[in-house]
C-alpha cells in the first residue's frame, strides 16, 4: 500500500501551546498536502506542498518537507481551541491526480 | 458560491438494497472522486473520474458503482454486494494537481 503514516494518532495540548504532526511516505512524491476535518465534517484543505519546496508557510501553519527522508510535518503555532479536529495529510504520487491519505491525527486544543 | 453538494445527509439502507448518494458540484472541477472513511481511519479511494463519460476503479471499488455523465455529476451507487457498507461517504472534486474541495459528506447505515 502507499498510504503515509501519520503520528502521532492523537495529540492533546492546551491553547497556546504548538502542535507538530508529521507525516511520512513510501515513494516519490509531486507534491503533499495538509487537510483538516472536523467531527463529522468534510475536509479542508489547508496547504500544498511541491516536491522541490522545502518549507511553505501559510498564517499560523507551516509545512515541511524531506523528499530524501520521505516526511513532513505540520506545524500550528499559538494553537486555540478552534483549531481541535482531524488533521491528514495526502500524497500526489502522479497517478492522474489521485491523492493517498493518511491515517490522520486527532488534536485536542483545551482552553 | 462555488461548492460541492453531497445529498442526503444520513441514509439508511436495508439488506439487500441499493441506494445511491448525490454528488454535484458548481466549481467547473474536472475530477471527481468519491472516498470511504471508517471511524478513526482515513479515507479510502472508491471511484474516481478526470473526464466526463470517464471513470476508474480506486482501491475498495468492489460492491460500488458510479457514472459521469455530466461534468459537474458523479453518483455513486452502494450494492447489495457490498457488504458492509456503514461508513461516511465523502465526495471530493479537483481542478489540475492543486487541493480538493470536499463535500460534506454522507453518513451510509445498514438497518
Amino acid at each position: 500500500s502507499q498510504q503515509g503514516e501519520e503520528d502521532p494518532q492523537a495529540l492533546s495540548i492546551q491553547e497556546g501551546e504548538n502542535a507538530t504532526m508529521n507525516c511520512s511516505y513510501k515513494t516519490s512524491i509531486n507534491n503533499l498536502q495538509w487537510y483538516r476535518q472536523n467531527s463529522g465534517r468534510g475536509l479542508v484543505h489547508l496547504i500544498l506542498i511541491r516536491s522541490n519546496e522545502r518549507e511553505k508557510h501559510s498564517g499560523r501553519l507551516r509545512v515541511t518537507l524531506d523528499t530524501s527522508k520521505k516526511s513532513s510535518s505540520l506545524l500550528i503555532t499559538a494553537s486555540r481551541a478552534a483549531d481541535t479536529a482531524s488533521y491528514f495529510c495526502a500524497t500526489d504520487y502522479n497517478q492522474g491526480g489521485k491523492l493517498i491519505f493518511g491515517q490522520g491525527t486527532e488534536l485536542s486544543v483545551k482552553p | 458560491d462555488g461548492g460541492i453538494t453531497q445529498s442526503p445527509k444520513y441514509l439508511f439502507r436495508k439488506e439487500g438494497q441499493n441506494v445511491t448518494l448525490s454528488c454535484e458540484q458548481n466549481l467547473n472541477h474536472d475530477a471527481m472522486y468519491w472516498y470511504r472513511q471508517d471511524p478513526g481511519q482515513g479515507l479510502r479511494l472508491i471511484y474516481y473520474s478526470q473526464i466526463v463519460n470517464d471513470f476508474q476503479k480506486g482501491d475498495i471499488a468492489e460492491g460500488y458503482s458510479v457514472s459521469r455523465e455530466k461534468k459537474e455529476s458523479f453518483p455513486l451507487t452502494v450494492t447489495s454486494a457490498q457488504k458492509n457498507p456503514t461508513a461516511f461517504y465523502l465526495c471530493a472534486s479537483s481542478h489540475g494537481p492543486s487541493g480538493y474541495t470536499f463535500g460534506s459528506g454522507t453518513r451510509l447505515t445498514v438497518v
